[in-house]
């Protein structure tokens, strides 16, 4: 079973340059998420969705858009990066928002901006 | 606001000893807490699931529990092993709006 996979593992970028973290789950799950996570401060969740056509920002949305046009995917997008995103980021399934089910994660993408 | 805090930071203890990890939560409306562990340069692996009705969950060496009105949870893990070196994170799902709320973790360090 895949579970969640994120891609790429590594990036490294300019300042105001774009890119798009990829994530995609095989559970069928309703509820996606990013989070990023900074040193001693617990994640953080940027944007989440739960289900295909509906988004919604987190706690920290600025900079970043994302989309779910299938279930299956869940795109997050850097518009213009600056070093305060510098991160490990997370993107994260779970069954339902709604009931207590457990969260799946991917393996994660570290992300350098110079 | 829900606020999510372990203590300590980090741990270090000789290989063989029970440990107790720590996660404290501000507001009890939750519908659950998990425990993950996070290994150097790698994801979240989720190693308990305690819905907000349960005491305690159990997976092999590793025990959870849970006690709502005091806002407390404690991860137990018994006879560690230095394969049980990672950073232990809790989170709890807010009722309130339903997302995880994290812990900044706990880095553990089991010497041989």
């Amino acid at each position: 079973n895949a579970g969640v996979t994120q891609t790429p593992k590594f990036q490294v970028l300019k300042t105001g340059q774009s890119m798009t973290l990829q994530c995609a789950q095989d559970m069928n799950h309703e509820y996606m998420s990013w989070y990023r996570q900074d040193p001693g401060m617990g994640l953080r969740l940027i944007h989440y969705s739960v289900g295909a056509g509906i988004t919604d920002q987190g706690e920290v949305p600025n900079g970043y858009n994302v989309s779910r046009s299938t279930t299956e995917d869940f795109p997050l997008r850097l518009l213009s990066a600056a070093p305060s995103q510098t991160s490990v980021y997370f993107c994260a399934s779970s069954y339902s928002s709604r009931v207590n089910t457990e969260a799946f994660f991917g393996q994660g993408t570290r992300l350098t901006v110079v | 606001k829900q606020e999510v805090t372990q203590i300590p930071a980090a741990l270090s203890v000789p290989e063989g000893e029970n440990l107790v990890l720590n996660c404290s939560f501000t507001d009890s409306a939750i519908y659950n807490l998990q425990w993950f562990r996070q290994d150097p340069g790698k994801g979240l692996t989720s190693l308990l699931l305690i819905q907000s009705s349960q005491r305690e969950q159990t997976s092999g060496r590793l025990n959870a529990s849970l006690d709502k009105s005091s806002g407390r949870s404690t991860l137990y893990i018994a006879a560690s092993q230095p394969g049980d070196s990672a950073t232990y994170l809790c989170a709890v799902r807010s009722r309130s709006n339903y997302q995880l709320i994290w812990g900044a973790g706990t880095k553990l360090i089991i010497k041989p």
